[in-house]
């Protein structure tokens, strides 16, 4: 069973720019959730998707947006980048809500320069 | 106050001694606790979830949740090297569809 696919594995972005990632879910999981991760903050909750809906979202600019695809496919997207959007960017899918068992993808490393 | 609070470390443990890991949470409606493994430079990788009071074993690690205290542990049993890495603590919002972590404990196993 392929684990969750993340799409690309690492990017270099000028400030200014906007940048889209993808997740692709294991098959079966309808729950999304992308997370950014870097040193000094941790992994924080971006926002969770279930069946095309965003159910919560966390404490980012309207900058970071997002959205799921009726195959459970999901994308984010960072507009008018800045530096420190740099971070690993992580998403996690799981078969129900997200209270459930989640699984990670590898990860986008973002470089805004 | 953060939701999920664990110490950073480096917790630093010999090599076959027991390896201690500890969370507090702060959301009285959190149901769903999990631990995580992440390796330098890896992702996060599910070691145990846990849902009811009490002690849940797999192999060498033992999860325990205490709701009345809210905290959440992980035990790891004769710990070795390959077990260096920071572990992240994690729970849902009580319904609210997401899960909040921890900033993870990082663990070095002392050979």
């Amino acid at each position: 069973k392929a684990g969750v696919t993340q799409t690309p594995r690492y990017l270099i972005k000028t400030r200014g720019q906007q940048v889209t990632l993808s997740c692709s879910p294991i098959s079966g999981h309808r729950s999304v959730s992308w997370y950014q991760q870097t040193p000094g903050q941790g992994l924080q909750f971006l926002f969770e998707y279930f069946s095309e809906t965003q159910r919560n979202k966390g404490n980012f600019p309207g900058r970071f947006s997002g959205r799921q695809f009726s195959n459970s496919r999901s994308e984010m997207n960072v507009s008018t980048l800045e530096l420190g959007d740099s971070a690993l960017y992580l998403c996690a899918s799981s078969f129900e809500p997200p209270n459930t068992e989640a699984f990670f993808g590898q990860g986008t490393r973002l470089t805004v320069v | 106050q953060k939701e999920v609070e664990q110490n950073s470390g480096p917790l630093s443990v010999p090599e076959g001694a027991i390896a201690s890991l500890n969370c507090t949470y702060s959301d009285r409606g959190s149901q769903s606790f999990f631990w995580y493994r992440q390796y330098s430079g890896k992702s996060p990788e599910l070691i145990m979830s846990i849902y009811s009071n009490g002690d849940k074993e797999d192999g060498r690690f033992t999860a325990q949740l205490n709701k009345a205290s809210q905290y959440v542990s992980l035990l790891i049993r004769d710990s070795q090297p390959s077990d260096s890495a920071t572990y992240l603590c994690a729970g849902d919002s009580g319904g609210y569809q997401k899960v909040t972590f921890g900033t993870g404990t990082k663990l070095q196993v002392i050979p």
